[in-house]
């Protein structure tokens, strides 16, 4: 089974800030793991995934994240906020085949941006 | 050209009510989801179709079956409409394999009163 635990359901960052939410998950497969952004009122977005390849992902909107299995991690970060990615940003992780491609999400993480 | 595309937007309904929601995707996927996020934001999955068949059912209550006439729609029907069924449901659909990502459709925002 897996789980995702997104550490922070707010996070607050002023413009130009650096932006880390962060993302820890258990499975008991080699995970595949997925960062998806939710604007007001809209469906989800992926921003990237990491599928075993390279383990810093680098994804649309100057996001990147990096998996660190020691750590169960896969935190997302960007080095400078802009006031557009005010958003609420979900981590999901898929399992092996048996999970039929069902995504497990975290709780969310409200990302504020002040001016 | 929305990849998936949900309808209607808005539901507003009464108790006891049967409603659907329909969504349709032209990615060519071969399988279709359905997620509901509650007020808290909270996503969780309902149902999965591969090719038509139903492979996940995540403990949903009867009262909601899914329909899937072919590989690129996937019905959502729920009988006797609940005030705790008010959600957001939404449609994703993926291309098969573990490592690839789901496509969402923008929800359909159910009000039961």
């Amino acid at each position: 089974a897996q789980s995702v635990t997104q550490l922070g359901s707010h996070v607050s960052v002023s413009e130009g800030a650096l932006v880390l939410l962060r993302c820890n998950y258990s499975s008991s497969v080699p995970p595949y793991l997925f960062w998806y952004v939710q604007y007001p009122n809209q469906g989800l977005q992926l921003l990237l995934k990491y599928t075993s390849a390279a383990t810093l992902v680098k994804g649309i909107n100057g996001f990147e994240a990096e998996f660190k299995k020691s750590e169960t991690s896969f935190h997302l970060t960007k080095p400078s906020a802009h006031m557009s990615d005010a958003a609420e940003y979900f981590c999901a992780v898929r399992g092996g085949s048996t999970s039929y491609g069902k995504l497990t999400f975290g709780q969310g993480t409200i990302l504020t941006v002040h001016p | 050209d929305t990849a998936v595309s949900q309808t209607p937007k808005y539901l507003v309904t009464q108790m006891g009510n049967d409603k659907s929601i329909k969504c349709e995707q032209n990615l060519g996927h071969d399988t279709m989801y359905w997620y509901k996020q509650d007020s808290k934001k909270f996503l969780k999955i309902m149902f999965s179709y591969n090719n038509k068949e139903l492979i996940i059912n995540e403990t949903v209550p009867n009262r909601f079956s899914p329909k899937s006439p072919d590989k690129a729609h996937l019905n959502l029907h729920i009988n006797s409409l609940e005030l705790g069924d008010s959600a957001v449901y939404f449609c994703a659909s993926s291309q098969g394999g573990s490592n690839t990502e789901a496509f969402f459709g923008q929800g359909t925002r159910l009000t039961v009163v």
